[in-house]
């Protein structure tokens, strides 16, 4: 158990759609970090937030956008889905630069 | 950022070392190389990382080449429970982490 909690663990939904997947990092980790993982892509890099503020920025779309609460955690908003966008997205949590990132077990969407 | 180069398969004998080789020329002198792994259905899970020495944890040892364009990483025994994909990421910028495609790693009984 890594610590970092996603939900949802699944998300089925339509094009066009808006969702949002929710992410609890590790007590005390102050950095989160967004990825998307598809068979085509990989693992790709989309944000990361640390306290609060936007840190660096990676491939996320402009239909995607993010946002780090005071309670820490984090929130992935998707809108506008398109079938492209069906992955698995993860989120992990760390203490900062070049430290390890522990990532959760994801929410893989589907878009039908 | 770096980009890495990884054997996509590597096979291994239950309890024997295995050695899992990661090219990464163009990282930058003050990035870190970090292996994560990944087992079906979970996410990466942190293994190891460095950035000039030689590093052991519980868990496997890494050994960087004296120009930082390459590491290997050590799993001193395998066991059943080490088969994953194993990523060599490199090239961290304000923790960004760029993976690339992986090893697969098979452990035989």
């Amino acid at each position: 158990d890594s610590g970092v909690t996603q939900t949802p663990k699944h998300l089925i939904t339509a094009t066009g759609q808006r969702v949002t997947l929710r992410c609890s990092p590790r007590s005390g980790d102050l950095s989160v970090y967004w990825y998307q993982q598809s068979l085509d892509q990989g693992l790709q890099f989309l944000i990361q937030y640390y306290n609060g503020e936007e840190r660096a920025k990676g491939n996320i779309l402009e239909r995607f956008s993010a946002q780090q609460f005071p309670d820490l955690h984090s929130e992935l908003n998707l809108s506008s889905l398109e079938l492209g966008d069906s992955a698995l997205y993860f989120c992990a949590s760390g203490t900062g630069d070049n430290q390890p990132q522990h990532f959760g077990d994801g929410t893989r969407l589907s878009i039908l | 950022d770096a980009k890495t180069t990884q054997p996509n398969s590597m096979e291994s004998n239950e309890e024997e070392p295995v050695h899992l080789p990661c090219n990464h020329s163009t990282i930058s002198g003050t990035d870190y190389i970090h292996w994560y792994r990944q087992l079906p259905s979970q996410g990466p899970e942190y293994v190891i990382h460095g950035l000039t020495s030689n590093v052991n944890n519980r868990m496997a040892s890494l050994a960087i080449a004296e120009d930082r364009k390459s590491s290997t990483l050590i799993l001193h025994r395998a066991t059943l429970r080490d088969a994953a994909v194993y990523y060599c990421v490199g090239g961290t910028s304000y923790g960004k982490l760029t993976f690339g495609q992986g090893t697969i790693l098979t452990v035989h009984p």
